[in-house]
């Protein structure tokens, strides 16, 4: 089945110690987004990729940079955690710019959990 | 700037009592609207979206640009229902940047 996938599922890092988390989909889909969820909280955008076009949300932490390599693949690096990025990072796809389809609708990956000691 | 509010963080109901969810939204075009829906360690998925005017496991919502409201709801209420719903809007003009609600907590007792 075409997907979004996250690896790892759990993430362990120390305070300070790079961390990356990456995504993968095999909808050939042309966006890719980045968010964060704290407990209780709505998913709050990083940033995301539109095509090859990064585009950074106003308030994303310099500490958050990411990486798109290919369509398939993109990167979550945390240069430096701190305690307040323990976190769920959720990657998402959308097709944008089609003709009918799934226009506008996200798809998900199951998320990694990330804990910073 | 757009706006998605979810007044209640918890709603808690027995197996078929009726079920609204509530979605409020501030946006001076018009926008188009979903509900995703996570079940327990399930990932996050649309469950429907305004646009398609269509059921879903027995849930509808209507668009009422009067009130600026999305409201989930469902007549009868299955403990399968349990799970976290999220209103989402997208502004108009295809902009695929949605803002999400902060979710509600659907308990559905047996």
């Amino acid at each position: 089945d075409a997907m979004v996938i996250q690896n790892p599922r759990y993430q362990v890092t120390q305070f300070g110690k790079p961390v990356t988390l990456s995504c993968s989909q095999t909808l050939n889909h042309n966006v890719m987004y980045w968010y964060q969820q704290k407990s209780s909280q709505a998913p709050k955008l990083l940033f995301h990729y539109y095509d090859k076009d990064f585009n950074n949300e106003a308030d994303t932490p310099d500490n958050f940079q990411s990486r798109r390599p290919n369509t398939s693949f993109c990167f979550l690096d945390i240069r430096s955690p701190g305690l307040g990025d323990a976190a769920m990072y959720l990657c998402a796809t959308s097709r944008v710019g089609s003709a009918g389809g799934s226009h506008n609708e996200q798809f998900f990956g199951p998320g990694t959990r990330l804990t910073v000691l | 700037a757009q706006r998605v509010t979810q007044p209640e963080k918890l709603l808690s109901v027995f197996k078929g009592a009726p079920v609204e969810l509530k979605c409020n939204y501030s946006y001076s075009g018009s926008p188009e609207l979903f509900w995703y829906v996570q079940y327990s360690r399930q990932r996050l998925q649309l469950l429907l979206r305004h646009i398609s005017r269509e059921s879903i496991k027995g849930f509808t919502a209507d668009l009422n640009k009067g009130e600026t409201s999305f409201h989930l709801k469902k007549p009868f209420a299955q403990e399968e229902d349990s799970a976290m719903y999220y209103c989402a809007l997208s502004p108009e003009g295809g902009s695929y940047i949605p803002t999400f609600g902060r979710g509600t907590s659907l308990i559905v007792h047996p």
